[in-house]
């Protein structure tokens, strides 16, 4: 079983729909968890960084972590033609620098 | 500023071929990153440099894969010998201190090989 799980989709919704995105995970001593966007060929972009539990939010972007059950979500408002892309989340500890991503999950916003 | 740089973009090589893959990380950021991306999968882990520390090798798939970082700055990340199952898209990151910073990527490089 992988560390951290993803839904691989693609999810396909309507311009303008609230999208849910999300991933589980295994590991409790994940401490910092982030939201990657991937456009096609291109390397990821950072779109949201949290530490520990609660929620964070950022124009249309809201990122919530749930420590207890060991699920994250990003949700994305009014959802955009420009918002399709592949999401990654991503986590790590404080103990090891690197990154353990989910595999993506892939988003069409259709116009 | 320049983001993070790499080169070449693609690179298609024969099966037992070596192959040496660049990143320039930006200016200033004393950690750098690479992973791996399979076709469909998530990005993972190689091997991490921070400044003059010994680098963490616990990603490395085979001994075949080395990497290297000169000068605190460029790296290469070397793969010998290489395998069809050693094809993919192989991303270079940096970060400003390499706690937990934001971890910047470069656009890749493309690995096939034939």
């Amino acid at each position: 079983q992988k560390e951290v799980e993803q839904d691989p989709g693609p999810l396909s919704v309507p311009e303008g729909a609230i999208v849910s995105l999300n991933c589980t995970y295994s590991n409790s001593a994940f401490q910092y968890f982030m939201w990657y966007r991937q456009y096609s060929r291109k390397g990821p972009e950072l779109l949201m960084y949290t530490y520990s539990s609660g929620n964070k939010e950022d124009g249309r972007f809201t990122a919530q972590v749930d420590k207890s059950s060991k699920y994250i979500s990003l949700f994305i408002r009014d959802s955009q033609p420009s918002d399709s892309a592949t999401y990654l989340c991503a986590m790590s500890d404080t103990g090891r620098r690197a990154l353990t991503f989910g595999s993506g999950t892939r988003l069409q916003v259709q116009p | 500023g320049a983001g993070v740089s790499q080169s070449p973009s693609n690179k298609v090589t024969e099966k037992g071929k070596d192959v040496e893959l660049r990143c320039d990380p930006i200016s200033g950021h004393t950690a750098l990153y690479w992973y791996r991306q399979s076709l469909g999968q998530g990005l993972e882990f190689l091997i991490y440099f921070q400044g003059n520390s010994a680098p963490d090798k616990s990603g490395l798939p085979s001994d075949r894969f080395s990497a290297e970082r000169t000068g605190g700055s460029v790296s290469t990340l070397t793969i010998q010998r290489t395998q069809q199952e050693d094809s993919a898209v192989y991303l270079c990151a940096s970060s400003s201190t390499g706690s937990t910073d934001t971890q910047y990527f470069g656009p890749g490089t493309r690995l096939t090989v034939l």
